[in-house]
């Protein structure tokens, strides 16, 4: 059965870092793209970045809003996706959901920046 | 950046009613349009992906229709556990961008 589990959210000062885990069971990371997104409270869902697949290089690309803070990676042997983040900024704040293309989702993982 | 504009924001329907809504796109996307549904405090769900194909396990009573600029999603016969935020999305240019979603109230 295909599931993903993320982990890692917390309340954390602006500025700080905070590393989001997505541990998967049922497939390989490295065989399906990987993405990130989150919705901060009451708003939309918004892309954050995604890691391609082997077959397709591994190519990452980010959304404007955290290009040059975040970077995703993964750990093959461990099936296992990571969402680092740095610079924290208050509107990071949202819940923040790893998937496996579109079709599967993690439950979430909630992140607070606030001083 | 692509934008998605969904209408209505939001609509209130009774069960068993057929409730349509749309989505726009800001320039062609061709069918690279998704939708998902998410109700209150759960993850969302892939509903229709390629604009009018069904996910697997997805009720038929859901569907999507359109292509270029202008998507329709249908609700034929809307039950209690359809109460839910509808989103939908483009892939076919980065970043990936939603529209704003309509909510659907019984």
């Amino acid at each position: 059965e295909v599931q993903l589990v993320e982990s890692g959210g917390g309340v954390v000062q602006p500025g700080r870092s905070l590393r989001l885990s997505c541990t998967a069971s049922g497939f390989s990371v490295g065989d399906y793209l990987m993405s990130w997104f989150r919705q901060a409270p009451g708003k939309g869902l918004e892309w954050v970045g995604f890691i391609r697949s082997e077959a397709y290089g591994g190519a990452i690309e980010y959304a404007a809003s955290v290009k040059g803070r975040f970077t995703i990676s993964r750990d093959d042997s461990k099936s296992i996706a990571f969402l680092q983040m740095n610079s924290l900024k208050t509107e990071d704040t949202a819940v923040y959901y790893c998937t496996r293309e579109y079709d599967y989702w993690g439950q979430g993982a909630l992140v607070t920046v606030s001083s | 950046d692509i934008q998605m504009t969904q209408s209505p924001s939001s609509l209130s329907a009774s069960v068993g009613d057929r409730v349509t809504f749309t989505c726009q796109a800001s320039q062609d996307i061709d069918t690279s349009l998704n939708w998902f549904q998410q109700q209150p405090g759960k993850a969302p769900k892939l509903l229709i992906f390629d604009a009018s194909n069904l996910e697997t396990g997805v009720p038929s009573r859901f569907s999507g229709s359109g292509s270029g600029t202008d998507f329709t999603f249908t609700i034929s016969s809307l039950q209690p556990e359809d109460i839910a935020t509808y989103y939908c999305q483009q892939y076919i240019n980065l970043p990936l961008t939603f529209g704003g979603g309509t909510k659907v109230e019984i």
